[in-house]
């Protein structure tokens, strides 16, 4: 059981196109999903959180225009990287979780190449 | 901002050895402190979680003991194998704007050798 599934696994793209991930909770209904970005050999850094239907809240530093996040269902939330630039190339990955005070659950993320 | 200490940032353990990594953090109001295991190309992978109120929990091959008062918690894998040469993240949940969502430790890079 949760099973979250992200796609696509892999993007390499020009630089000025913008991109979208989705994130689905497959086997559970995800009240809330979570962004995070992992450079090489780093540890994961929390982008921002979005709930079902309500606007995201983004971490600092993280520009929300350039992120764009849409939660419309409970069980999709999707990342747009608006105007993709090489310093956006990055690992990608979202978590989702049921209920507040339970465990995230990860999906398998994203290489996002930006040439 | 909930900080969250690991240590060591890398290991090597002989088959069948016990590696153990710990964690440290700031603050104390949550629910859980998970472990993640992730192996290269792969998201993180919830390994084990422990609730506060609990010193110790296993299970299988995975122990997590927890220390409230000292605000530490450590990973111990018993019986290690080749299999389990990955990296593990300690988390606990931010605070803020966040929710909570997970801030993690910097990683320990473990290498069981056959």
């Amino acid at each position: 059981g949760a099973v979250v599934s992200q796609h696509p696994s892999r993007v390499i793209c020009k630089s000025g196109t913008s991109v979208k991930i989705e994130c689905r909770s497959l086997d559970f209904q995800a009240t809330t999903m979570f962004w995070y970005r992992q450079f090489p050999k780093q540890s994961l850094m929390l982008m921002a959180t979005s709930n079902e239907g309500s606007k995201a809240t983004y971490e600092q530093g993280v520009e929300k225009d350039k992120f764009l996040i849409n939660h419309a269902s409970l069980t999709l939330s999707t990342l747009t990287v608006t105007s993709a630039h090489p310093e956006d190339s990055s690992f990608y990955i979202c978590s989702a979780r049921d209920r507040p005070g339970r465990p995230q659950h990860f999906g398998d993320g994203t290489r996002l190449s930006i040439l | 901002q909930q900080q969250v200490k690991q240590s060591p940032q890398s290991l090597i353990v002989q088959k069948g050895g016990i590696p153990i990594i710990n964690c440290a953090y700031e603050n104390t109001a949550f629910d859980y402190f998970p472990w993640y295991q992730q192996f290269p190309g792969k998201g993180p992978a919830l390994l084990i979680a422990i609730r506060p109120d609990v010193s110790e929990k296993k299970e299988g091959r995975f122990t997590i003991s927890f220390n409230k008062s000292a605000k530490q918690f450590s990973l111990h894998i018993m019986d290690s194998q080749p299999g389990d040469s990955a990296t593990y993240f300690c988390a606990a949940p931010s605070p803020g704007g966040g929710a909570d969502g997970l801030t993690f430790g910097k990683g320990t890079h473990l290498i069981i050798q056959p």
